[in-house]
């Protein structure tokens, strides 16, 4: 079941914007992580942040978490073409172990 | 270390037919795990491994799907018999414990006509 689920499921904006997506999760975690996936392939870890955390930040990445409230967005800055994907979250609730995806925000980065 | 490897990347087969994914993970990684992603479901779990055991297969859609992982270097998935209905892009993805970072692997695209 998927545990995490990702906001707004498409976005559209222009290189140099800035991208957010929001993530809402349902029970406590110990970890929250993003990932990437370009058409086609594998997914790539993108940041890992912990449930004691608030905010990370990696490259162009920055990543918050609020477990008062379940969620957890991700920001792109400066967003290039090559930013084009889809971005998942993931959660360990309900299991502990294995990471359970939401169904992904599609970004489109047009020149 | 090349990763994740999983073969074949494109499976086409009949209805009825045995499929076998498989699986190299990354050399050192006690946690693997097979994934099924569709455009309705999303990334679904199948089943995780720790240390070459099953521990969760309570993903598996039935009782035609069966995984297995004589070693640590190398798991299959298999579907006996396939239907139409599965198929998805099969992933692959280890990490060195439970909840640390995953490795994916490139993903088996599965088409049973």
């Amino acid at each position: 079941s998927q545990q995490g689920e990702e906001d707004p499921q498409a976005l559209s904006i222009q290189e140099g914007e800035n991208a957010t997506m929001n993530c809402s999760y349902k029970t406590s975690i110990n970890n929250l992580q993003w990932y990437r996936q370009n058409s086609g392939r594998g997914l790539v870890h993108l940041i890992l942040i912990r449930s004691n955390e608030r905010e990370k930040h990696s490259g162009r990445l920055r990543v918050t978490l609020d477990t008062s409230k379940k969620s957890s967005s991700l920001l792109i800055t400066a967003s290039r073409a090559a930013d084009t994907a889809s971005y998942f979250c993931a959660t360990d609730a309900n299991s502990g172990y294995a990471l359970n995806f939401g169904k992904g925000t599609s970004l489109l980065v047009t020149p | 270390d090349a990763g994740v490897i999983q073969s074949p990347r494109h499976e086409v087969t009949e209805m009825g037919q045995e499929v076998t994914l498989r699986c190299k993970p990354i050399s050192g990684h006690n946690s693997l795990f097979w994934y099924r992603q569709t455009m309705m479901r999303g990334l679904e779990l199948l089943i995780y491994f720790n240390n070459n055991v099953p521990i969760d297969d309570s993903g598996m859609p039935e009782d035609r799907f069966s995984a297995k992982m004589p070693n640590a270097s190398f798991s299959t998935l298999k579907i006996q018999p396939s239907e139409p209905r599965d198929s998805a892009v099969y992933f692959c993805a280890s990490s060195l414990k439970p909840l640390a970072e995953a490795f994916f692997g490139q993903g088996t695209r599965l088409t049973v006509v």
